[in-house]
């Protein structure tokens, strides 16, 4: 399996943008993650799935964040507009609950978000 | 609400040598799981060690092992033999077993390799 894949690597974007992450769950995961990572917050769960439906947004910063997954292949995860302060990597992870928990998630490589 | 911390923003230990990097954690459950994760300038997250909190035995993977104290809500991680290559960011992390399926994560602890 090809792991988690995330896209873009890298953007970078103008104040007011919109900006679109895109994620890729291992195969048969049926949990999906987004966390944001800065240096003064660290790592912050956003959202989470469970077979493709959203559980928890509780960490979603603002209604400018959006999270979705239309099927079990692919999420995405939506700034618009995009500011300043969104700048942050922001990593997709995957896991399979049958698995059992200690197995931990398996993420992505991030997408390091710079806003200007 | 469980809190994961890391009170060493920076380590440095010489190549060969043993580091111990320190976490504790805050929660009222009984069973739960911690783990290690490293990120390497790559920024890839990878996991390192697990510990159940129902298994009193320390989990070891290789050169690496835990020193898992559930009273004193201690999860320290042991690096033996350093290598080059085992420069990175170091994060702690839980997970209860029941209910929320969230990671917490503590603030990380950057270790460097001195040859």
């Amino acid at each position: 399996d090809a792991g988690v894949i995330q896209s873009p690597r890298h953007e970078v974007t103008e104040m007011g943008q919109e900006v679109t992450l895109r994620c890729k769950p291992i195969s048969g995961h049926d949990y999906l993650f987004w966390y944001r990572q800065t240096m003064m917050r660290g790592l912050e769960l956003l959202i989470y799935f469970n077979n493709n439906v959203p559980i928890d947004d509780s960490g979603m910063p603002e209604d400018r964040f959006s999270a979705k997954m239309p099927n079990a292949s692919f999420s995405t995860l939506k700034i618009q507009p995009s500011e300043p302060r969104d700048s942050a990597v922001y990593f997709c992870a995957s896991t399979l609950s049958s698995a059992g928990w200690s197995a931990g998630y398996t993420f992505g490589s991030g997408t390091r978000l710079t806003v200007v | 609400a469980q809190t994961v911390t890391q009170s060493q923003p920076e380590m440095s230990v010489q190549e060969a040598e043993t580091v111990t990097l320190s976490c504790t954690y805050d929660t009222s459950e009984s069973d739960y799981y911690l783990f290690w994760y490293k990120q390497p300038p790559s920024r890839q997250m990878i996991l390192v060690i697990r510990q159940e909190a129902y298994k009193q035995q320390n989990a070891t993977e290789n050169r690496f092992s835990v020193n898992f104290q559930k009273a004193a809500k201690s999860f320290s991680l042991k690096i033996s033999d350093s290598q080059l290559g085992d420069a990175a960011m170091y994060f702690c992390a839980y997970r209860r077993i029941q209910g929320a399926q969230k990671l917490v994560f503590g603030q990380g602890t950057r270790l460097t390799i001195n040859p």
